[in-house]
């Protein structure tokens, strides 16, 4: 089975302070992409990232950098020095052969970040 | 903006009625998938179309039926409407289906059912 485990449901922090949003994913197939996503207030999915199983490098965009580790299944999210821009929920989603190519969505950590 | 437009934006509608929304895809792109968003149900996979064709189902209700057009716009229709189908309901396209490809979602159509 497919399936994303986003432990956190909501974080609170204040400004400038780093955060991390835990992502967890069970899969069986050895080819499999992970994604992250935004949604704000406003209610629109703003795409972050997408990773594929074969590359396990980090990456880093900006203040946002992500740690993907097969050892754990774990697709792990930080912000640096967060804004009060980066309040929104947060979704981790894997997409696999075994969910028919769909994106399988974790439910979501909501942050706020206070100024 | 995406480039996957989605109308309209908000519905208020009663129950038992029937509502059809309503997803242009991004330009080039095949793929066009539906999902649910509601607070109880997180989000959800409800169909999948490629090029006119239906390719995966999801948790899709029998009230509810999609299509995709000669053109590749898709319509999602939801019929006998209950309280319970409120929810965002996002559409995505992608080149294809292949997994290395990237979804693109529009802003949702938020449909209230009273």
């Amino acid at each position: 089975a497919q399936k994303v485990t986003q432990a956190q449901t909501e974080i609170s922090v204040v400004e400038k302070e780093d955060v991390t949003l835990d992502c967890v994913y069970e899969t069986r197939d050895t080819t499999y992409y992970l994604f992250w996503y935004k949604q704000p207030p406003s209610g629109e999915l703003v795409f972050l990232i997408r990773r594929n199983s074969f590359d396990e490098q980090n990456e880093i965009s900006g203040r946002y950098s992500w740690n993907f580790q097969k050892s754990t299944s774990s697709f792990n999210f930080t912000i640096t020095a967060s804004q009060v821009v980066d309040s929104a929920v947060y979704f981790c989603a894997l997409r696999a052969r075994g969910s028919q190519g769909n994106l399988i969505f974790g439910k979501g950590t909501k942050l706020s970040v206070k100024p | 903006d995406s480039g996957v437009t989605q109308t309209p934006k908000h519905l208020i509608t009663a129950t038992g009625q029937r509502v059809t929304l309503r997803c242009s895809p991004r330009s080039g792109d095949l793929s066009v998938y539906w999902y649910q968003q509601s607070l109880d149900q997180g989000l959800q996979f409800l169909i999948q179309y490629y090029n006119g064709e239906e390719r995966a189902k999801g948790n899709i209700l029998e009230r509810f039926s999609a299509q995709q057009f000669p053109d590749l716009h898709s319509e999602l229709n939801l019929s006998s409407l209950e309280l319970g189908d409120s929810a965002l309901y996002f559409c995505a396209s992608s080149v294809e289906g292949a997994l290395n490809y990237g979804y693109t979602f529009g802003s949702g159509t938020r449909l209230t059912v009273v």
